[in-house]
């Protein structure tokens, strides 16, 4: 039962285009959600998270929406760049606590054509 | 700051051998995590410490597995027989009590111990 589901498995987007990432969830109990972003041969690294009190969060290229009744959130690259190449995993919390466990999706990979 | 450790890199083992995996947090996080990645599951949780105490092991797949944690800064992951099922890459992570501007601050992640079983 998967409770985080991104459902495009890849996206190819023009360098200086804006890269849209899609997610959704089944949880009613998640507040939170990150998205993470992995290189090959790399873990993981946070990129940004939002509450969901919030239906935007914005950090210089990057920002997610959050769409509650929906159970939808999307992230935006804007403009993309070609650094930004990668997979990037969806995650919801029900804490904001840090020591709580992530539930993630399977991911979507991002290629930035020059 | 050297992250959170992981090894080996890479494993490659016969099934039916132990395979040991092991895991150093980053000093003074108080949670760690092991995730296993696939390509059908994406990132799924198999266990989680809070201060050294194993808080939920309901991703561990069955008996085969099992996870330790003997002090704040080591970990184990074992399987044992190891079967080509299990053929993954295996994070690690870890984390603290901590948020920023009320959002969660996210693990740390270590590079991965990619697992073949033959």
């Amino acid at each position: 039962d998967q409770q985080v589901k991104q459902n495009s498995p890849s996206l190819s987007v023009q360098e200086g285009r804006i890269s849209i990432l899609n997610c959704d969830y089944t949880n009613s109990m998640f507040d939170y959600f990150l998205w993470y972003k992995k290189y090959p041969a790399e873990g993981p690294t946070f990129l940004i998270s939002i509450s969901s009190i919030k239906d935007k969060n914005e950090d210089g290229r990057f920002t997610v929406f959050l769409n509650k009744s929906a159970k939808h959130l999307s992230l935006h690259i804007v403009p993309s760049q070609p650094g930004d190449s990668a997979v990037y995993f969806c995650a919801a919390s029900t804490t904001n606590f840090g020591n709580e466990k992530l539930t993630f999706g399977t991911g979507t990979r991002l290629t930035i054509i020059p | 700051d050297a992250g959170v450790i992981q090894s080996p890199r890479h494993e490659v083992t016969e099934m039916g051998q132990e395979v040991t995996l092991r895991c150093k947090p980053i000093s003074g996080h108080n949670s760690l995590f092991w995730y296993r990645q696939t390509m059908m599951r994406g990132l799924e949780l198999l266990i989680y410490f809070n201060n050294n105490v194993p808080i939920d092991d309901s991703g561990m797949p069955e008996d085969r597995f099992s996870a330790k944690m003997p002090n704040a800064s080591f970990s184990t992951l074992k399987i044992q027989p190891s079967e080509p099922r299990d053929s993954a890459v295996y994070f690690c992570a870890s984390s603290r009590f901590q948020t920023v501007e009320g959002l969660p601050y996210g693990y740390t992640f270590g590079s991965g111990t990619r697992l073949t079983v033959v």
